[in-house]
């Protein structure tokens, strides 16, 4: 079946660091790819998305690229701030539906 | 705010016991998402309802039941309870069904199962 694997966390950088969170996926078809955040107490949000290869999903200074030949949607932000502290899901569509396939979640944790 | 509404927020109830989670979905989305948020286990789906219609099913377990009304909102019952099935439990809502329609999720129900 589908599957997301991402990096185990916490991540903990400091203020103005550059964040990598690294996700790998399993997939038969060509599904589409997410990121959601989690802030403490709260529901999930979308961050970004791409529907296909080569796609690059971006906002609120986040990027991810989908790379079909190495499985891999890995999310970057060039600066970040103690205000991104959350846990962040990377997470698969199979296609079908909008049921979505999540990985475990990554928590980061932004210094001042 | 995401739009979908949760309720209860928490409900703390002993093992063997029934319990239903209600869920209103974003005005004029017809689709509502299940998930179930453990340490454990992450974020399992369970069950997907598009316009009152069972449209797929996850890892939902036997004891569990939900159905989605004709107003469109969604309850989800959780029977027989076991320690176990303490967790955090999402309802999300799209507009359609198609793999291109984001997930807005609700805050969640927090189970705590004594």
């Amino acid at each position: 079946g589908d599957s997301v694997t991402q990096m185990e966390g916490p991540v903990t950088l400091s203020e103005e660091a550059f964040l990598t969170i690294n996700c790998t996926y399993t997939a038969t078809g060509y599904p589409s790819l997410f990121w959601y955040v989690q802030y403490p107490g709260e529901g999930l949000q979308l961050l970004l998305k791409a529907t296909k290869a080569d796609d690059k999903g971006s906002n609120k200074g986040f990027e991810a690229t989908y790379r079909k030949e190495t499985t891999s949607f890995h999310l970057e932000k060039g600066s970040v701030q103690v205000s991104d502290s959350a846990v962040y899901f990377c997470a698969l569509s199979d296609g079908r539906y909008s049921t979505l396939t999540f990985g475990k979640g990554t928590m980061l944790l932004v210094s001042p | 705010d995401s739009g979908v509404t949760q309720t209860p927020k928490h409900l703390i109830t002993a093992t063997g016991q029934r319990v239903t989670l209600r869920c209103s979905p974003r005005s004029g989305d017809l689709s509502v998402y299940w998930y179930q948020q453990s340490l454990d286990q992450g974020l399992q789906f369970l069950i997907q309802y598009y316009n009152g219609e069972e449209r797929a099913k996850g890892n939902i377990l036997e004891r569990f039941s939900a159905q989605q009304f004709p107003d469109l909102h969604s309850e989800l019952n959780l029977s027989s309870l076991e320690l176990g099935d303490s967790a955090l439990y999402f309802c999300a809502s799209s507009v359609a069904d198609g793999s291109n329609s984001p997930l807005h999720f609700g805050n969640g129900t927090r189970l705590t199962v004594t």
